[in-house]
């Protein structure tokens, strides 16, 4: 089935710095998802990407979807303590005809911690 | 308004209990998605239904079935746990049925279930 890959696992960054996490497919995406999760809670839908090379910005997060449409980048600059949690990107799960109907697949996400 | 809500929100069973995860929506999304959450694993889809009256596998269905009752409420029952099923469960539901895929997964805040 289709995986996808993140990376880093896990970042420990301090207040005030930039984050650069990435997601990548062995397989081509339509569209790219990223969430984030908080302590305890379901995943929140930070941004979606539908087309190749986009480039968009919600905030400070700031999302790429690659070239290729094997991967995707999120971006977070200036961190605060409130961008704790786990951020995991998706994508759709097609169906032998091509339609996903909603069905989403996910890296394993990648822990950030900042330190105040 | 409450959006996805799950029960119970934690459940410690014996192996071979019988269990029914319950989930309600009420944004009138057609299309309702059970996953499971799984350290380093990210989120596998277990069971879907595009739409009321409809139900189909995910990634990883065995050991579970799914019952949509109306356009609301979508179950996932256990009949025979194994430890293998301890896991965080996340119902989610969006709003379309069919491509193109660009609306959003709203997630419940999960069940946390310990099998021993």
């Amino acid at each position: 089935g289709q995986q996808l890959n993140q990376s880093p696992q896990s970042m420990f960054i301090q207040e005030g710095e930039d984050v650069s996490m990435n997601c990548t497919s062995s397989s081509i995406f339509n569209t790219w998802l990223w969430y984030k999760q908080d302590p305890g809670e379901g995943p929140v839908l930070l941004i979606a990407l539908y087309k190749a090379g986009e480039l968009t910005s919600n905030g400070r997060l700031t999302a790429q979807f690659g070239i290729t449409r094997k991967d995707s980048f999120l971006n977070i600059s200036a961190s605060i303590p409130s961008d704790v949690g786990i951020y995991f990107c998706a994508g759709p799960i097609l169906n032998a005809g091509g339609t996903s109907y909603g069905k989403l697949t996910f890296g394993q996400g990648t822990i950030l911690t900042v330190h105040p | 308004n409450a959006g996805v809500t799950q029960t119970p929100k934690f459940q410690v069973l014996k192996t071979g209990q019988s269990m029914t995860l319950q989930c309600a929506q009420d944004m009138n999304h057609n299309s309702m998605y059970w996953y499971r959450q799984d350290p380093g694993m990210g989120l596998r889809l277990i069971y879907y239904s595009a739409s009321e009256g409809t139900t189909d596998k995910g990634e990883v269905p065995n050991g579970y079935n799914v019952s949509r009752l109306n356009k609301r409420e979508f179950s996932l029952r256990l009949e025979s746990a194994a430890p293998s099923q301890t896991s965080v469960y996340f119902c989610a539901s969006s709003v379309q049925d069919a491509e193109p895929f660009n609306q959003p997964q709203h997630f419940g805040d999960g069940t946390r279930l310990s099998i021993l």
